[in-house]
């Protein structure tokens, strides 16, 4: 494993539903991201944050709201989501962005929405 | 073009030969490459990463190249064996930008 945990793994949601995805770093990173990989598209960044603070928002649709209380944890609430929303949610972290540091990412969270 | 999943390029070979995986970056301002491993089921694994200022780089029976004449990227999996058969990204980036990754290519090893 890469010392990047997401909770759950899989996750079933109606579209009125709401819930929200955990990730936590256990590699002293200072930055965190959410990705979406679905069927059809290559890894689409969402969000970046950096030190805590959100960096970067990839055009993102509000029913998807990110938090990050501290470095080591990120959480992604979900609302309203709708079927295309289905896909695999992917957590990374790194060192601090720009430097020539990997991402590390975590196994992923099975998002259908039905 | 390709994308991930249904519609993914794929290459088979069979196990003992090497592999080549072939990428075409977008910015030619990129300074940073990465191939990322993807397993079924796992998230993306860090395999091997190249600075614009390098053109080759060895790991263990992997090797990464890099042509930015034409901005080309490429993998080389020596020896390749059943545990390599998975979906490989390449992904660049510039300066403090965050990655960006290219559409995948899916390896199968015959065994």
């Amino acid at each position: 494993e890469t010392g990047v945990t997401q909770t759950p793994r899989h996750l079933v949601m109606g579209m009125t539903n709401k819930k929200s995805l955990k990730c936590e770093q256990h590699l002293g990173h200072n930055a965190m991201y959410w990705y979406k990989q679905s069927a059809k598209k290559p890894l689409e960044l969402m969000f970046v944050y950096n030190f805590k603070e959100q960096t970067e928002n990839n055009s993102v649709p509000s029913r998807f709201s990110p938090e990050c209380p501290n470095s080591s944890h990120l959480f992604l609430h979900l609302h309203t989501l709708q079927p295309e929303d289905s896909a695999l949610y992917l957590c990374a972290s790194s060192q601090v962005p720009g430097l020539t540091y990997e991402q590390y990412f975590g196994p992923g969270t099975r998002l259908t929405v039905t | 073009g390709e994308s991930v999943g249904l519609h993914l390029p794929t290459l088979s070979v069979q196990e003992g030969d090497n592999s080549i995986i072939n990428c075409a970056y977008s910015n030619s301002a990129s300074d940073y490459f990465i191939w990322y491993k993807q397993e079924s089921g796992k998230g993306p694994q860090f395999i091997i990463d190249i600075r614009s200022n390098m053109d080759k780089r060895q790991g263990q029976r992997v090797t990464v190249l890099l042509n930015k004449t034409v901005k080309h990227l490429s993998l080389q999996i020596a020896a390749t064996q059943p545990g390599d058969s998975a979906v490989y990204f390449c992904a660049e980036k510039k300066g403090n930008t965050p990655l960006v990754f290219g559409k995948g290519t899916r390896l199968s090893v015959i065994a």
